[in-house]
């Protein structure tokens, strides 16, 4: 079993919509999370950190549910520019090493 | 924020040559890099973490005679794919962590896409 599991998609959401995903993690000790954005050919690039209690930024929301080992990302009001490769990141519980998952691949269309 | 590059964006090379591949911090010095490796429609992986004036700390199945990482300066890591092989065409990117050393506070540069003949 992965690490860090997401479904690679492709999400295919029309603009305007509503879109959310799940990334599952196996270690129960794994202590901070995170998604990031990759776009094709291109380095990852920090979208949130997942906080406990769920954060939001804009359109993004963020969840965390250490019971049952997984964290969301919703995306509300899709834009064309939303498409991308969504990345998620699990910090262990021993240092500061990034474990990825494989990525959930998101197409917005008008 | 800050700003990590790397040299070259991209590179061909025939099976059998050594390819170095540089990672530098450019507003900040890095006392860790990290070094990732990703193939087509997978994610990344962590090859190695370099680490500033000290032997770099390699991943399980990663040869670190094969992939050789020096750490000289605090601004520059450098990764070495010696005698290339078709197999080791990939997208290589490093990160270079922020000195307050937050989880979250890991830059990436724009990465390397190898490819071996």
């Amino acid at each position: 079993r992965k690490e860090v599991e997401q479904d690679p998609g492709p999400f295919n959401v029309p603009e305007g919509a509503t879109v959310a995903f799940n990334c599952t993690y196996s270690n129960s000790a794994s202590q901070s999370f995170f998604w990031y954005r990759q776009d094709c050919r291109k380095e990852p690039k920090l979208l949130m950190s997942v906080y406990s209690s769920g954060n939001e930024d804009g359109r993004f929301t963020a969840q965390l549910n250490r019971a049952s080992q997984y964290i969301s990302l919703l995306i509300r009001d899709s834009k064309l520019s939303d498409s991308a490769t969504y990345l998620c990141v699990v910090i262990k519980a021993a240092g500061n090493k990034l474990t990825f998952g494989g990525g959930t691949r998101v197409l917005v269309k008008p | 924020g800050a700003v990590v590059s790397q040299h070259p964006s991209w590179v061909i090379c025939k099976s059998g040559t050594s390819v170095k591949i540089e990672c530098r911090s450019l507003d900040f010095q890095a006392t860790t890099m990290f070094w990732y490796r990703q193939f087509p429609k997978q994610s990344l992986m962590l090859m190695a973490t370099s680490n500033e004036g000290s032997k770099a700390t390699y991943e399980q199945g990663v040869e670190k005679d094969k992939f050789l990482i020096n750490h000289a300066s605090l601004t520059l890591s450098t990764l070495t794919v010696t005698s290339a092989h078709p197999e080791d065409s990939s997208f290589y990117i490093c990160s270079a962590r922020f000195p307050s050393g937050g989880y979250n506070e890991q830059f990436f540069g724009p990465g390397t896409r190898l490819t071996v003949l």
